[in-house]
Formats: C-alpha cells, sequence, structure tokens
C-alpha cells in the first residue's frame, strides 16, 4: 500500500498549548482521514477531507487537505488533558483500502 | 444509526490453540469490511477486507485468515496461534462511495497468545 510519514511520532503537550501534527506521502490520495484512538479502544473518526485545500474544523480540531494532495495536517488548539492518545491519519488513493500513518502519542507534560 | 461490535474484548489463547474473532455491523447493508492489526505502540495493519459475502481479499500472507458468512458478519480465525499473533485486533467497516470513504472502528480486541 502506499506510504505514509505521520510526524512527529510523539509530543507533550501541556494544557491550553496548541498542538500540531501532520502527513505526507509520495502518492496523491483523494481522501484524508484523522483519527483519535484511546488506550484499549478502536480509532475514532475526527474529520474527514475529500478536496484539495480544504480546511474543516471539529470543535478545537482543524485540519487542512494539502494542495499537494500529497499532505494533510492537524492543529489542536488550546489542549485539554483528555486530548491525550494517539491520532493517526488515513489516506484513500482509488481502491477499498485505507493507508494508515503509524500514529502520533499526544502525552500531558507532567 | 450504524454500530460495530466485536468480541470478545480480552482474549489470551495457547500456543497452538485456535481462534476465532466475530464482528458484526448493524443499521446498513451491504458493507465494506476490514481486519486491522495493531501492535503495541505501532499504526494499523490491514489484514482483511470484504467487498461482499464470500469475497475476502488478503492483503498479507499469514497465520490468520477471514470468511464473511454473511453480510453484515466477519469473522478472523486461526487454525494454530502462534506468539506473534499476539496484538489487538480491530474490525472497521465503510460504504465506500464516490462521497464517503470513512471507516469506522469496533473497540478492539486484545489478543496475548502464550
Amino acid at each position: 500500500g502506499q506510504q505514509l510519514n505521520q510526524s512527529p511520532q510523539s509530543m507533550f503537550i501541556q494544557e491550553g498549548e496548541d498542538v500540531s501534527m501532520n502527513c505526507t506521502s509520495s502518492s496523491i490520495f483523494n481522501t484524508w482521514l484523522w483519527y483519535k484512538q484511546d488506550p484499549g479502544e478502536g480509532p475514532v473518526l475526527l474529520i474527514a477531507l475529500y478536496k484539495a485545500g480544504e480546511l474543516t474544523s471539529n470543535g478545537r480540531l482543524t485540519a487542512q487537505f494539502g494542495i499537494t494532495r500529497k499532505d494533510s495536517f492537524l492543529n489542536i488548539s488550546a489542549s485539554i488533558p483528555s486530548d491525550v492518545g494517539i491520532y493517526f491519519c488515513a489516506g484513500r488513493v482509488v481502491d477499498y483500502k485505507l493507508s494508515f500513518g503509524a500514529g502520533t502519542t499526544v502525552t500531558v507534560r507532567a | 444509526s450504524q454500530t460495530i461490535h466485536q468480541w470478545p474484548a480480552t482474549l489470551v489463547q495457547p500456543v497452538g490453540s485456535p481462534l476465532s474473532l466475530e464482528c458484526t455491523v448493524e443499521g446498513t447493508s451491504n458493507p465494506n469490511l476490514y481486519w486491522y492489526r495493531q501492535a503495541a505502540g505501532r499504526g494499523l495493519q490491514l489484514l482483511f477486507y470484504s467487498v461482499g459475502i464470500g469475497q475476502i481479499s488478503s492483503e498479507v500472507p499469514q497465520n490468520l485468515s477471514a470468511s464473511r458468512p454473511q453480510d453484515r458478519q466477519f469473522i478472523l480465525s486461526s487454525k494454530k496461534l502462534l506468539l506473534s499473533d499476539s496484538g489487538f485486533y480491530l474490525c472497521a467497516w465503510s460504504l465506500w462511495d464516490r462521497k464517503n470513504t470513512e471507516a469506522f472502528f469496533g473497540q478492539g480486541t486484545r489478543l496475548t497468545v502464550v
């Protein structure tokens, strides 16, 4: 499948901070999705992006579909403790499968 | 609304024993169904997907198999588990038309092979 590079691999957040993560691909994608996974749970869809240049918000979350269609970013504004978890990007080309990034683990800084 | 059920939530099995994990979807017809595995601290690896009853595509050759006996039922099996089969198994569904590409996940099964 297509290779998705997600960064950073992990990050520490302080409550109130804005955080950002991104995904890049060597292939062009038609769709970008962002998921969040809490420990021991299945990933939950946060935002879906379908058009190049599209900027979509879901509460404190904002995601963009890159103009080149090879990248996407997710921003979390004013982070809170429940934002901790693993965030995954996923992209679709044309078949029935999604390719997932390796995930960004978000942890609260003590 | 659509829901996806996956069970069991946790499973400890000895090496060499068989495996059967079940996933069912409610509230939709003819979904695409997927099995993923997630190793500890890692991303999601697609194992199998199905676009219809009896239609199974395998992504990674391994010790596991999948079956879809009914439209909304997807089963992951093994005849003899290996230690390396341990992991977090996730079932997912999608409708996959021109507009909708989102996949929705079950709660997962934590499998430990001992």
